[in-house]
């Protein structure tokens, strides 16, 4: 695998129920992102982590927790989610001077019913 | 704050035509600008970046933009246009600088290119 990979592509979830979205970059990079995108507004900034260490968080609701175990992996857990959650979600991840310069997964587009 | 505005949100274009993807910022600080491309079913890459020097900044792909101060825009152009361009074009400014990663992304632009 190579650059920012992300599992699952596609997810259809109930607003009962607990998933988690899975990235995973390839690049020694050192920060990872995630991103929402819904449709006629601009990326959302949701969370950065520096080092495993959470640096930004853009006043995203609780129902989003995410986890950087490491600087390879970062996950978004999800649970009773509204149906305006759904969206694309994007995942990124850059090298901590070059933070501008982020490198993109191809997303995983969730649908909460 | 920063913020961007791309005021064009569809573009259509036929093959080989000129375009301009039109791209302006606010901001009362230095910036970073950038421009993104998304394909289909794809996150989004980057295109080109002005960092400092030379307003006139190159990207892959054939794309260009021009960095101007005074009119507070970063528009992107490219000659001649190919099917493959199809795609959307997001403009993006760093705040603090860029090396936190804070990019400010506008709405896009879809650029349609037809045969």
């Amino acid at each position: 695998e190579t650059g920012v990979t992300q599992t699952p592509r596609h997810l259809v979830m109930g607003m009962t129920n607990k998933k988690s979205l899975k990235c995973e970059q390839h690049l020694g990079h050192n920060a990872m992102y995630w991103y929402k995108q819904s449709a006629k507004k601009p990326l959302e900034l949701m969370f950065v982590y520096n080092f495993k260490e959470q640096t930004e968080n853009n006043s995203v609701p609780s129902r989003f927790s995410p986890e950087c175990p490491n600087s390879s992996h970062l996950f978004l857990h999800l649970h009773t989610l509204q149906p305006e959650d759904s969206a694309l979600y994007l995942c990124a991840s850059s090298q901590g001077s070059r933070g501008y310069e982020q490198y993109f997964g191809p997303g995983t587009r969730l649908t909460v019913t | 704050a920063q913020s961007v505005t791309q005021l064009d949100s569809q573009v259509p274009v036929f093959e080989e035509a000129p375009v301009e993807l039109r791209c302006n910022y606010s901001s009362s600080v230095s910036v970073y600008l950038f421009w993104y491309v998304q394909y289909p079913n794809q996150g989004l890459q980057l295109l080109l970046k002005y960092l400092s020097g030379s307003t006139l900044v190159k990207g892959i792909n054939g794309f260009e933009a021009e960095f101007n101060k005074s009119q507070t825009s970063f528009h992107l152009r490219k000659p001649s246009v190919h099917i493959s361009d199809t795609a959307e074009y997001f403009c993006a400014v760093s705040a603090n600088g860029g090396s936190q990663g804070n990019l400010i992304f506008g709405k896009g632009t879809k650029l349609s290119v037809k045969p």
